[in-house]
């Protein structure tokens, strides 16, 4: 049974250009969130797709967008990429209806380094 | 405005002793908290779980305990041993399952 796995494991990009990173869950995962690492700090939630919709967000701007198709599989964009934006980008699948978080697994992440 | 803090940056133990790991919250409403073991190069493991209805969660050789009082809660890993080397996230989640998480204590188990 696969877990979650991400593409691409590494990138680099410059600034201003746009990324887009992909996740697909561990199988009978309902739910996709996504996470930004800065080095150094703890993962913060970007935002959760769940019915393809977004049903939460993080104080993440605009530039950070993403998708949810309906097997499940999630993309995060980003566009006009900052230096700042470096960093290890985590996704997670989980149950929705699991508020204590218990069925949540995480990818080994996206790193992103901006240019 | 952080609202899980381990202000523990890291921690080494020996090998054998307990290593408690310390996070203190500011958020009344998160209803669970979780704690994560990440390594190099991979996502976080989630390690162990506590509600917050509960004082008290054990797993082997892991146990949470949670002081709603003082919004402070503790992971204790006895015996430690040397594969325990990793980095530690505390972890709180509020409504469908979003994650709000510290900072992180590096723990170093040393023979």
């Amino acid at each position: 049974d696969a877990g979650v796995t991400q593409s691409p494991t590494h990138l680099i990009k410059t600034r201003g250009q746009q990324v887009t990173l992909r996740c697909s869950p561990k199988s009978g995962h309902d739910t996709v969130s996504w996470y930004q690492q800065a080095l150094g700090q703890g993962p913060q939630f970007i935002f959760q797709y769940y019915e393809e919709e977004e049903r939460q967000r993080g104080n993440f701007p605009d530039r950070f967008s993403g998708h949810q198709f309906p097997n499940y599989s999630s993309e995060l964009n980003v566009n006009a990429l900052l230096l700042g934006d470096s960093a290890l980008y985590l996704c997670a699948s989980s149950l929705f209806w699991d508020r204590a978080g218990n069925t949540i697994y995480f990818g080994e992440g996206s790193w992103l380094t901006v240019v | 405005d952080q609202q899980v803090k381990q202000n523990s940056p890291s921690l080494s133990v020996q090998e054998g002793r307990i290593s408690i790991l310390n996070c203190d919250y500011t958020n009344s409403m998160f209803d669970y908290f979780l704690w994560y073991k990440k390594y190099p190069a991979e996502g976080p493991t989630f390690l162990i779980s506590i509600s917050s209805i509960k004082d008290k969660n054990e797993d082997g050789r892991f146990t949470v305990f949670l002081n709603k009082s003082a919004k402070h809660l503790s992971l204790h890993i006895v015996p430690s041993q040397p594969g325990d080397s990793a980095v530690y996230f505390c972890a709180a989640a509020g409504t469908a399952s979003k994650l709000t998480f510290g900072t992180g204590t590096r723990l170093q188990v040393t023979l």
